[in-house]
């Protein structure tokens, strides 16, 4: 158990739509990453926020977006839904510093 | 802008043989290297990682891997291969700290054969 928590683990929905993904970091982790990982992009950095600011960017669509609030947890919402974005979502969580990211096991989200 | 080639896409080793899954990284400094496995439905764990200093790092489960700055290679390596070594390996850099997430390569996928 990395200590990092998401949910839903599954969601099924259509196009179209827009769901939320939520993420809880390990306790004392200040830094969360999204990541999308796909069978044919591979493991795709989204965002990534500190202590409640965002920090870096990576390739996030414009329909996607994030945040995370003052208890730490962080939300990663992805709106007009396309049958692409299906996908396996990874939350991470760090210390900030030179270190390893603790994976949550993942969002897998299938859209119809 | 900074990658990661992990060549081979699958890799079949008997168990108990010795294994080597290989990483070409490109990163214009001294990269932060890392290794992580996903085993199906699972999260990704860490296996080691590479800062600076002793060029060879030792990892959980038995794994270890050397850091070649002249051939930009990260390659994973272990002596003697176990049935619950099946799994996918990431090997991923980083700009330290941190920041801006960290660059995965592809993967690969590694069978264990009885």
């Amino acid at each position: 158990d990395s200590g990092v928590t998401q949910t839903p683990k599954h969601l099924i929905t259509a196009t179209g739509q827009r769901v939320t993904l939520r993420c809880s970091p390990r306790s004392g982790d200040l830094s969360v990453y999204w990541y999308q990982q796909s069978l044919d992009q591979g493991l795709q950095f989204l965002i990534q926020y500190y202590n409640g600011e965002e920090r870096a960017k990576g390739n996030i669509l414009e329909r996607f977006s994030a945040q995370q609030f003052p208890d730490l947890h962080s939300e990663l919402n992805l709106s007009s839904l396309e049958l692409g974005d299906s996908a396996l979502y990874f939350c991470a969580s760090s210390m900030f510093g030179p270190g390893e990211l603790f994976f949550g096991e993942g969002s897998r989200l299938t859209v119809l | 802008a900074q990658s990661v080639t992990q060549p081979d896409i699958h890799i079949t080793v008997s168990e108990g043989a010795s294994l080597e899954l290989r990483c070409n990284y490109s990163y214009g400094a001294t990269p932060y290297l890392f290794w992580y496995v996903q085993s199906p439905g699972q999260g990704l764990q860490l296996l080691l990682k590479y800062f600076s200093g002793d060029t060879l790092v030792q990892g959980i489960k038995g794994f270890e891997a050397e850091f070649k700055r002249s051939q930009s290679s990260f390659n994973l390596r272990k002596p003697s291969v176990h049935w619950s070594d099946a799994a996918e390996y990431f090997c991923a850099v980083g700009a330290g700290g941190g920041a801006d997430g960290l660059t995965f390569g592809k993967g690969t996928h590694l069978i264990i054969q009885p």
